[in-house]
């Protein structure tokens, strides 16, 4: 079965600062793995995926992803936030039918 | 705008009733995915299409079912509405049946069953 924890709930972050939102995933077989951000009452928008080879990938928006199949990890990293990045993320995992995480929603303060 | 158009945005139905979904995948999409979002449940996978025909299904509940027609697009019925199916009702579209071709999300509709 194919699953997703992700660990916090809630970050908070000063604007400028570094993010990291965690994410640790089980799945049979080389994980297909994603992150989605949505902002409040839209739909889901594609961040960066994860497929094979290179296990530090790079998204939109800034943001990037490191794939670790020993810790069954693939963390979402900033290095700078604006306050645009307020929004919910989720991670997922999976094919054609993909499970997702509870999401971490992420304020951004000034 | 995704490409992936869902209609109605909003809808306000009572208990007991039936409501229809409609979805209009990006143009050239041949798979259509549709998803649940509640409080409680989180993003759930219900059902997928491709080309017209049903090729998985998830957490879907008896009174939920859904097609794909001829020009691609979706609906996804809901009937013998309670109030624990109110919730953000997701379509997503892709190239062929598997991620590798991507998937893009509409932005939902939320029903509400009052």
């Amino acid at each position: 079965a194919q699953s997703v924890t992700q660990p916090d709930i809630h970050i908070t972050v000063s604007e400028g600062a570094s993010l990291e939102l965690r994410c640790n995933y089980s799945y049979g077989a080389t994980p297909y793995l994603f992150w989605y951000v949505q902002s409040p009452g839209q739909g889901l928008q594609l961040l960066l995926k994860y497929f094979s080879g290179d296990t530090l990938v790079q998204g939109i928006k800034g943001f990037e992803a490191e794939f670790k199949r020993s810790q069954s990890s693939f963390n979402l990293r900033k290095p700078s936030v604006h306050w645009s990045d307020a929004a919910e993320y989720f991670c997922a995992v999976g094919d054609y039918k993909l499970s997702f995480g509870a999401g971490t929603t992420v304020t951004v303060r000034a | 705008d995704s490409g992936v158009t869902q209609t109605p945005k909003h809808l306000i139905t009572a208990t007991g009733q039936r409501v229809t979904l409609r979805c209009s995948p990006r143009s050239g999409d041949l798979s259509v995915y549709w998803y649940q979002q509640s409080l409680d449940q989180g993003l759930q996978f219900l059902i997928q299409y491709y080309n017209g025909e049903e090729r998985a299904k998830g957490n879907i509940l008896e009174r939920f079912s859904a097609q794909q027609f001829p020009d691609l697009h979706s609906e996804l019925n809901l009937s013998s509405l309670e109030l624990g199916d109110s919730a953000l009702y997701f379509c997503a579209s892709s190239a062929s049946f598997g991620q590798g071709y991507g998937y893009t999300f509409g932005s939902g509709t939320r029903l509400t069953v009052v």
